[in-house]
């Protein structure tokens, strides 16, 4: 009965290759994110998604490429992946949109390390 | 940059006390937000506060909001070492789509 969950949870891989994370949510929420926590912690948005329709692309380098095949799916790939992707990335859901009236439901996290 | 900045970045403190940490932030917000993140772990909402709010408690939670400081604190009483986490503020703008989080401040609670 998880509400927004990823995989995979844990994730190495060697620089240059190509990944993708998925998330999923059972919450009926309409938008869906995917937000990077570095290692010091901050979170900044990478992508939001509203009923499948991108709403902000976060200057993201477009190695990372979203896709929402319905609203209840957010998938994120990677291309090329560099030492600098490694980093925990959360999937996030909200109703109602970005102002999140009853706030957001996040994922466990991915963390990725790129070696 | 960062829209929210917490402060302090770090608190210990024994159990049974009160902890109290404060968010900054700069522009004009619809709603500001405090989440919870355990070590290894998702982020938890705790707690939503409109602009036209000025307090809101949540069980053992106390949250205030000051939109003329653009400022807000979260105060957790009777702290537990359950509590131990980092506690997050976002804050939501009338219009920018997005949920824009500060640094977050580290809590101990010491048992």
């Amino acid at each position: 009965d998880t509400a927004v969950s990823q995989t995979p949870k844990y994730l190495v891989t060697q620089m240059g290759n190509d990944k993708s994370i998925k998330c999923e949510q059972n919450l009926g929420h309409d938008t869906m994110y995917w937000y990077k926590q570095d290692s010091k912690k901050f979170l900044k948005i990478m992508f939001s998604y509203n009923n499948k329709e991108l709403i902000i692309n976060e200057t993201v380098p477009n190695r990372f490429s979203p896709k929402s095949p319905d609203k209840a799916h957010l998938n994120l790939h990677i291309n090329s992946l560099e030492l600098g992707d490694s980093a925990v990335y959360f999937c996030a859901s909200s109703q109602e949109g970005w102002l999140g009236a009853r706030g957001y439901t996040f994922g466990s996290g991915t963390r990725l390390t790129v070696v | 940059s960062q829209q929210g900045e917490e402060d302090p970045q770090a608190l210990s403190i024994q159990e049974g006390e009160n902890a109290t940490m404060n968010c900054s932030y700069k522009t004009s917000i619809n709603n500001l937000q405090w989440y919870r993140q355990n070590s290894g772990r998702g982020l938890v909402h705790l707690i939503l506060i409109r602009s036209n709010e000025r307090e809101k408690h949540s069980g053992r939670l106390r949250v205030t909001l000051d939109t003329s400081k653009k400022s807000s604190s979260l105060l957790i009483t009777a702290s537990r070492a359950a509590d131990t986490a980092s506690y997050f503020c976002a804050t939501a703008r009338p219009t920018g789509n997005k949920l824009t989080f500060g640094g977050g401040t580290r809590v101990l609670v010491k048992p």
